[in-house]
Parts: structure tokens; sequence; C-alpha cells
């Protein structure tokens, strides 16, 4: 079936270097594609979101860059910061009439090194 | 997201009680859904709701229900509840078709 995946369960970082969180999708249908943050005990944060019409989106200190060819999308974090340290989840929706249904890949821990 | 507010947030019950979670909204939005989260699994769509009349299953539907009593609230309940429901269970609200949605702080739900 349909997935949407991380490619490591695991980043860390040096604090002030820059981070690259990677997702593949297998669904060359979906159109719109959400990175949300999620810290321990709270809910999936919205952080930025791309529209398959775009290759490229740039939001405060964060950088989203969809690659339709090889479906592949990545969260690039400029200058991480210790309040960076959570769980990355990239979703994607498919292009199925008007679901607004999101598939979520499993996330990957960021740790930021002080 | 303080706009998304579910209750409550934690709850510890026995194998084979019935079990409501509460999901209000202040965001006006007419799209309102149900996640469960489990280690290793992210996010996993139960029901959704499109508005006021619209009930849709999810991916993993099965032993839960939902009601949207009002265009802001969204609850969803387990029948009869068993220790493999034990996870987070997340509320989202979304506006139009390809725009974010936006969670809750969860319910962390304990089965024993």
């Amino acid at each position: 079936g349909e997935s949407v995946g991380l490619h490591l369960p695991t980043l860390s970082v040096q604090e002030g270097d820059n981070s690259i969180i990677n997702c593949a999708y297998s669904n060359s249908a979906s159109d719109y594609f959400i990175w949300y943050k999620q810290e321990s005990g709270k809910g999936p944060q919205f952080i930025i979101d791309i529209r398959s019409n775009m290759d490229k989106r740039q939001g405060q200190r964060v950088t989203v860059l969809l690659n339709k060819t090889v479906k592949h999308l990545s969260l690039q974090i400029a200058a991480t910061q210790p309040g960076d340290s959570a769980v990355y989840f990239c979703a994607e929706n498919m292009h199925s009439g008007n679901t607004g249904k999101l598939i979520f890949g499993q996330g990957t821990t960021l740790q930021v090194k002080p | 997201d303080a706009d998304v507010t579910q209750t409550p947030r934690n709850r510890i019950t026995k194998t084979g009680k019935r079990i409501m979670l509460e999901c209000s909204q202040t965001k006006g939005h007419d799209r309102m859904y149900w996640y469960r989260q489990d280690p290793g699994l992210g996010l996993r769509l139960i029901y959704y709701s499109f508005d006021v009349k619209d009930i849709n299953k999810g991916e993993i539907s099965d032993g839960y229900s939902v009601s949207r009593q009002a265009q802001a609230k969204f609850s969803l309940s387990l029948e009869s509840a068993i220790p493999n429901q034990t996870a987070l269970y997340f509320c989202a609200t979304s506006g139009r078709d390809r725009t974010p949605q936006h969670f809750g702080d969860g319910t962390r739900l304990s089965i024993l």
C-alpha cells in the first residue's frame, strides 16, 4: 500500500548547525505535504507546508524542499537550537477527490547537543 | 494548539468499560478528525467528519464510534475498551482541503 516514510529514526546535531530531516513518499498522486513538530506531552504542531506545484518553500529558519521526480521531501532547520529537539513528522495529502485525509510518516527524533 | 481542547488529558480504566473522549474547537473549522498514536507507528486515522451531518471511517475504526454533536464538538467512544486500545489519542481540525490540520494536546488512555 501507499506509505510515507522517514529515512532515519533519530538525528543528532550540534547546536548552531543546520539540520536536514528527510521523508520519502510513494504516492505519486499526493499533491500537498506538511511537516509537523511534536514535543513530549503535546500534540503535533504545524511547521510548514508545500503544494506539489512548488519545489521549495521557506519559513522562519525552516525550508521545505520537494522533489517530485524521486518522491522526496525534506525539512531544513537553520541554526538548530535546543528548543528544536522534538519528533518531526511529514504527512502527505493524496489528490483523490476532496478528502483532506493525511497519511503520516513514523517520525524522526531530532536531538540537539549543546 | 489551545484552540483545540481535548478532555480528559489522562484516563486509566478497565477492560470492558465504555469510554468517551471529547474534543472541542474554537477555530471555526468544519472538518474534525480523531487519530491514534502508538510508539513507532505514527498517527493513524480513526474517524473523520467534514461537517455536522458527515461521519467517515478511517483506517482503524473497528472498536470505536464517534459523534459530531455540533460544528465545534467531536467525541470518540470506545464501546468496550480492550488493552490494545491503550494509546495516545489526538483530535484535529482543518478548514478547506489542502490546509493544515491543527491538533489538540492529546488524551493518554490506559486500559488495564
